[in-house]
């Protein structure tokens, strides 16, 4: 079945990086688009990013444009996301989904970052 | 950007009762291609991601019990559970996806009366 693993959240100090992975299975990775979708500590889903499944097209929200960098390799079978100058407003679980601008079929269960010094 | 707004943010039914939920868009998410509304809704239960319910405002996601349905069109759609189950408890979103941000509702908890 479809299966989606992310990896790589933690605690990190404001103004530091982190990088996210997911390991994705059980379907055709490299035709289909993927996103990045976060949730803060009990709050409402924000979609992050996304990128369709050639690597051709990337898009992100407003509140992270120029900080993230969203990247894949069909190779392996995974989905990154690459987050420098993190805020504390970035605190949240993130996840790793199936689909781009489009509705969302398959979720990880998350991956919790925290920014706090 | 196209903004969601769900109502309530919360409502009590009693077992076997039916649950409406509102979702409003700020403008129209009528899809092009297909004519249809680009309307999902999900339910997410305590600790677990969200789950995709229902697409393109009324289709069902395979493996969901159908007293789950979609209805509305343009701007304004609904969630109904015809007869509230115990296992319904949890919080519902819409998400458009007519095009770039995708967006989602801020949620509606649903809980037993």
């Amino acid at each position: 079945q479809v299966q989606v693993v992310e990896s790589g959240g933690g605690l990190v100090k404001p103004g530091g990086s982190l990088r996210l992975s997911c390991a994705a299975s059980g379907f055709t990775f490299s035709d289909c688009d993927m996103s990045w979708i976060r949730q803060a500590p009990g709050k409402g889903v924000e979609w992050i990013s996304d990128i369709d499944s050639r690597s051709t097209f990337t898009c992100y929200a407003d509140s992270v444009k120029g900080r993230f960098t969203i990247s894949r390799d069909n190779a392996k079978n995974s989905l990154y996301l690459q987050m420098d100058s993190l805020r504390a407003e970035d605190t949240a679980v993130y996840y790793c989904v199936t689909g781009g601008t489009w509705y969302y079929a398959s979720w990880g269960q998350g991956t919790l970052v925290t920014v706090s010094s | 950007d196209i903004v969601m707004t769900q109502s309530p943010d919360s409502l009590a039914v009693s077992l076997g009762e039916r649950a409406t939920i509102n979702c409003k868009s700020s403008q129209s998410v009528l899809h092009s291609s297909n004519n249809k509304d680009a309307l999902a809704w999900y339910q997410q239960k305590p600790g677990q991601p969200p789950k995709l319910l229902i697409y393109w405002a009324s289709t069902r996601e395979s493996g969901v019990p159908d007293r789950f349905s979609g209805s509305g069109s343009g701007t304004d759609f609904t969630l109904t559970i015809s007869s509230l189950q115990a296992e319904d408890v949890a919080v519902y979103y819409c998400q458009h996806y007519y095009g770039p941000p995708p967006s989602f509702g801020g949620g509606t908890k649903v809980e037993i009366k």
